[in-house]
């Protein structure tokens, strides 16, 4: 069936980097975009990064910029998102999920995310 | 501060129904496609509906959503003590170019 499944989460100091990584299974995984979203303990989604189904085109967040950086491996159904100085306020489950997105005659059209992990947990503390 | 609205919260009593607003701009709402989300404790987001008002396949006609302006709107019927989650709404924003979120809303059924 259709899955995603994230890993790569644990404890880490301030300043420190993490690889997370995500695993997809069931659909045609070069066919589509992909992103991370993530939710601090207590708090509401947010979204971090996404890459296009190619990998040629890359968002990010603010406050994933310059430290976050997303990538695909399409040949092993993967999903990548190397967090580098990290801080306490990147404690949070990090979900990655399928995007419904296109371009046409130039324009994106964002639809919404369809599949979903069970996210990873990161907990940056000293 | 969420660059979407969302009421906290929201109450009903079962068998009811009930509405949550997604309050947005024209660099989002306005002209991109709404999408909403449903979250139980300790679980993944479920997609309830996307672009503006389609259900994916399985989720119930129970739930229903529409797109006014800068505004959005999900409704949730026959309510049941199940229901109870937060609910998120969803889209692109121009101008940001990021994709935003609501803060959420945690439905009661009471």
């Amino acid at each position: 069936q259709v899955q995603l499944v994230e890993s790569g989460g644990g404890l880490v100091k301030p300043g420190g980097s993490l690889r997370l990584s995500c695993a997809a299974s069931g659909f045609p995984f070069s066919d589509y975009y992909m992103t991370w979203v993530r939710q601090a303990p207590g708090k509401g989604l947010e979204w971090i990064s996404y890459v296009s189904h190619r990998g040629d085109t890359i968002y990010y967040a603010d406050s994933a910029k310059g430290r976050f950086t997303i990538s695909r491996d399409n040949a092993k159904k993967s999903l990548f998102l190397q967090m580098d100085s990290l801080k306490v306020e990147d404690t949070a489950v990090y979900y990655c999920a399928r995007q419904m997105a296109t371009i046409t005659f130039g324009q994106f059209y964002y639809y919404g995310m369809d599949v979903w992990g069970q996210g990873t947990t990161v907990t940056v503390s000293s | 501060q969420s660059v979407l609205t969302q009421p906290p919260s929201v109450s009903a009593a079962p068998g009811q129904k009930v509405t949550i607003s997604c309050s947005g701009s024209s660099s989002n709402i306005g002209n991109n496609y709404v999408s909403w989300y449903q979250q139980f404790p300790g679980a993944a987001p479920k997609l309830l509906i996307y672009d503006n008002d389609k259900r994916p396949s399985g989720i119930p006609d129970q739930f229903s959503a529409s797109k006014s302006g800068t505004s959005a709107t999900l409704g949730i019927t026959g309510l049941q003590t199940g229901d109870e989650a937060d609910y998120y709404c969803g889209t692109w924003d121009n101008s940001l170019s990021a994709v935003v979120f609501g803060g959420g809303t945690k439905l009661t059924v009471l």
